[in-house]
């Protein structure tokens, strides 16, 4: 029920391709998804988020989608670049919960040909 | 957004002895810090939330009394590793929470030797 499940574990594109990463759910009590980059050695930093009240949200080259109805919810990033190489988490939370306690994905590691 | 400073960066310690990681969220207060592990090419596994001026909540399998955390203030948190052992070797990470968003520091690598 607490898990997130994130697909593919690793992907690579060329350059300007339109990598896509998904994420699926089982808490119906989620509603908050957002997206982290994480570089070696750094911690996460927050890319974008949606919530399900909203099936797309979009800022600059990243774009979520969510299906609300199939529980998932999926992240795109347009005209990629090499410097867009990374590992890449999703995560859920209850909104307005005792802690907002984020459940990651499992991660993809994306890379991005020059 | 919001900044979230951690600190060491890195930190090499003998096996038995105590290290100690501070979080600090330099332009917010912050109620609500997370303490998280993450191991090679692996997801962050949260280990505990802790709470301003109360005891931290433990995931269950992780032990209170070897990973002491103490939320003294609105803008610092800390994450004793005690009597440190090999296996505590990890990259440990925190977060603090603005509203719904949670904001990372840069990660610790304590290596235990």
């Amino acid at each position: 029920q607490q898990q997130v499940k994130q697909s593919p574990q690793s992907l690579i594109v060329q350059k300007g391709g339109i990598p896509i990463i998904n994420c699926a759910y089982e808490n119906t009590a989620f509603d908050y998804f957002p997206w982290y980059q994480q570089f070696p050695g750094k911690g996460p930093a927050l890319l974008i988020a949606i919530r399900p009240d909203v099936s797309e949200k979009k800022e600059g080259r990243f774009t979520i989608s969510f299906n609300k109805s199939a529980k998932q919810f999926s992240l795109h990033i347009m005209d990629s670049q090499p410097g867009d190489s990374a590992t890449y988490f999703c995560a859920a939370s209850i909104r307005g919960g005792a802690t907002n306690k984020l459940i990651f994905g499992t991660g993809t590691l994306l890379a991005v040909q020059p | 957004g919001a900044v979230v400073s951690q600190h060491p960066s890195r930190v090499i310690c003998k096996s038995g002895t105590s290290v100690k990681i501070e979080c600090r969220s330099l332009d917010f207060q912050a109620t609500t810090m997370f303490w998280y592990r993450q191991f090679p090419k692996k997801s962050l596994m949260l280990m505990a939330t802790s709470n301003e001026g109360s005891k931290a909540t433990y995931e269950q399998g992780v032990e209170k009394d070897k990973f002491l955390i103490n939320h003294a203030s609105l803008t610092l948190s800390t994450l004793t590793v005690t009597s440190a052992h090999p296996e505590d070797s990890s990259f440990y990470i925190c977060s603090a929470a603005k509203g719904t968003e949670a904001f990372f520091g840069q990660g610790t690598r304590l290596t235990v030797v």
